[in-house]
């Protein structure tokens, strides 16, 4: 099993470009999340979807979407990229969110540089 | 809400010698607890968690973690730290029945040769 996987590794965009970010699991769990990570600040969630066919807000949404495509994957748009959105973004999956340890499992992350 | 603080953005430390790094959280209800470790350029791996009973739990590499409920702490301690044990630590929590598990700010252990 790879668990979580995230393409690209590492990316540079210039400000107002658009990309996504790919994430998939191949642990069938039924939860996924994506975070970003800037030093300092530890882990922010940006969205999540609690299981296949739903999304919600995390702490900082804006100027992020996500699709939860089916259950093993879940994207994240920039549409408008900007300097602010230079972080470390991690994707995470667990079991069931809320269940018992709650217990997330994480890619390897994608750095992203916005100029 | 919940609320996680890690007191040391930084601990160095001589190895082999002890380390014990800091977590408080707030809560209302009934958490669980998380420590997560971040090795130089990886993910995000869990060290250890507790979810009930004993307040004690340990990791297979020699790290602990106690549970105290009455200070509101999670501390991580292991009583000699080897060079491999260099990465940033996290503590998380996340009420019982919530999505979310919410994160401290991170400790960077430092080992000194």
């Amino acid at each position: 099993n790879a668990g979580v996987t995230q393409t690209p590794k590492f990316q540079v965009l210039k400000t107002g470009q658009s990309m996504t970010l790919q994430c998939a699991q191949d642990m069938n769990h039924n939860s996924m999340y994506w975070y970003r990570q800037d030093p300092g600040m530890g882990l922010r969630l940006i969205y999540y979807s609690a299981s296949e066919g739903t999304t919600d807000k995390g702490e900082v949404p804006n100027g992020y979407n996500v699709s939860r495509l089916n259950k093993r994957e879940f994207s994240l748009r920039l549409e408008s990229a900007a300097p602010s959105q230079t972080s470390v973004y991690f994707c995470a999956s667990s079991v069931l969110a809320g269940g018992p340890g709650n217990e997330q499992f994480f890619g390897p992350g994608t750095r992203l540089t916005v100029l | 809400a919940q609320s996680v603080t890690q007191l040391d953005s930084q601990v160095p430390v001589f190895e082999e010698a002890p380390v014990e790094l800091r977590c408080n959280y707030s809560s209302s209800v009934s958490v669980y607890l998380f420590w997560y470790v971040q090795y130089p350029n990886q993910g995000l791996q869990l060290l250890l968690k507790y979810l009930s009973g004993s307040t004690l739990v340990e990791s297979i590499n020699g790290f602990e973690a106690e549970f105290n409920k009455s200070q509101t702490s999670f501390h991580l301690r292991k009583p000699s730290v080897h060079i491999s044990d260099t990465a940033e630590y996290f503590c998380a929590v996340s009420a019982r029945g919530n999505y979310q598990l919410i994160w401290g700010a991170g400790t960077k252990l430092i080992i000194k040769p």
